[in-house]
């Protein structure tokens, strides 16, 4: 089992949309939950950070961990073609980072 | 937000050489960077942590002796591919924190390598 289980999809929705992307993980010692965004062929950029439980909202985007439950969401409100990418969730305890595959998102105009 | 560069962006080189890979912390001081490398549509894998003025930490099934780390300032880390061969070609990218313990990871550019 990996650390760090993410659907990689692709995900495709119409501009506007709510989305939804989410990750589980399996080990408890994490303490911060991060998203990335990565356009092709690019370096990821970090969205949200979080430390431990509880929502974070900023803008559009919106990341809520459950440590009770191992899972962590990044919900993007009225969603836009420009945020078509690639979302990582990653996760840390002492700094090095474990990364989930990576969600492929497709907002069409 | 802070920033990191890397350099060079791309770079194609033949089999048998080696390529160096610059890793810069622009505005901060990193004690800990990190290089990672990334296949077409996989996610990221750390290769090794690199801690200033120390040997840097490498994960399971990375070669240290073809993977080159050295981080001989708070701002720079270096990656050397030695005896690079085509199926090293893949993406690679740098990160590095500020503060210790988990805080959050800020991103290289990456640096495409094909080797030819």
């Amino acid at each position: 089992q990996k650390e760090v289980e993410q659907d990689p999809g692709p995900l495709s929705v119409p501009e506007g949309a709510i989305v939804s992307l989410n990750c589980t993980y399996s080990n408890s010692a994490f303490q911060y939950f991060m998203w990335y965004r990565q356009y092709s062929r690019k370096g990821p950029e970090l969205l949200m950070y979080t430390y431990s439980s509880g929502n974070k909202e900023d803008g559009r985007f919106t990341a809520q961990v459950d440590k009770s439950s191992k899972y962590i969401s990044l919900f993007i409100r009225d969603s836009q073609p420009s945020d078509s990418a690639t979302y990582l969730c990653a996760m840390s305890a002492g700094g090095k980072l474990i990364f989930g595959q990576g969600t492929e998102l497709s907002v069409k105009p | 937000g802070a920033v990191v560069s890397q350099h060079p962006s791309w770079v194609i080189c033949k089999s048998g050489t080696s390529v160096k890979i610059e890793c810069r912390s622009l505005d901060f001081q990193a004690t800990t960077m990190f290089w990672y490398r990334q296949f077409p549509k996989q996610s990221l894998m750390l290769m090794a942590t690199s801690n200033e003025g120390s040997k840097a930490t490498y994960e399971q099934g990375v070669e240290k002796d073809k993977f080159l780390i050295n981080h001989a300032s708070l701002t720079l880390s270096t990656l050397t591919v030695t005896s690079a061969h085509p199926e090293d070609s893949s993406f690679y990218i740098c990160s590095a924190i500020m503060g210790q313990g988990g805080s959050e990871a800020f991103f290289g550019q990456g640096t495409r390598l094909t080797v030819v």
